[in-house]
């Protein structure tokens, strides 16, 4: 069955960077695209931006560049996200969620991660 | 940016009842419109895909309609498991954005 398995919570201190994971299984990892979502604490949920494993591409929502940097490792079946220059504004639950890809459609995310709690705090 | 407005913000409805969730888009997004459901401390799950395509798994009393700008989620007799907060999604144009949730409730 498909599973997306998230790192551990970190807490890191402001203007450091941090790197989170998401292990996939049950699927072909290079097929599909990845994505990263941010939800706030009793907020809505953000787009971040997407990766596509077979070949690194990548899609970042504007507000999100120079702030996140999406990797993918095909041997491992693992994506990571890494974000920098941290502030309070980046205290987040932050998903990697899979889409299907299809003839460069955008389509639903299918599967989600369990979430990774990132706390910026001095 | 496609601004996904989402209402109402919260709902509060008896167990049996029927329920409706109304997403508006700020441009046709070509029924491009997932719905998704969040319970407490969980990551979210894809109910709904392509406006009214029910996601494998997904109990029959939940629909999705709409279309250009307007859609729905229509929950058919409210189980307490249905507790949840429930998004809508527009995957139409970049970037992808979200309604910023109804948080349902048993009364």
């Amino acid at each position: 069955q498909v599973q997306l398995q998230q790192s551990g919570a970190e807490l890191v201190k402001p203007g450091s960077s941090v790197k989170i994971s998401c292990k996939a299984s049950g699927y072909t990892f290079t097929s599909y695209d990845m994505h990263w979502i941010k939800q706030q604490p009793g907020n809505g949920l953000e787009w971040i931006g997407w990766i596509y494993p077979g070949n690194g591409n990548t899609k970042y929502n504007q507000k999100f560049n120079g702030k996140a940097t999406l990797t993918a490792d095909k041997s491992s079946s693992t994506a990571y996200m890494q974000l920098s220059s941290l502030t309070s504004e980046d205290s987040a639950v932050y998903f990697c969620a899979r889409s299907r890809v299809y003839y460069g459609l955008l389509l639903p995310f299918d599967y989600w991660g369990q979430g990774v709690m990132v706390t910026v705090s001095s | 940016d496609i601004r996904m407005t989402q209402s109402p913000a919260s709902l509060s409805a008896s167990l049996g009842e029927t329920v409706n969730i109304e997403c508006l888009a700020s441009e046709d997004i070509y029924s491009d419109l997932a719905w998704y459901q969040q319970k407490p401390g969980k990551s979210p799950q894809l109910l709904i895909y392509n406006a009214n395509s029910l996601q494998n798994g997904v109990p029959s009393r939940f629909s999705g309609s709409g279309s250009g700008t307007q859609y729905s989620l229509k929950i058919n007799s409210l189980q307490s498991e249905d507790v949840a907060t429930y998004f809508c999604q527009q995957y139409n144009n970049y970037p992808l954005t979200f309604g910023s949730g109804t948080k349902l409730e048993i009364k």
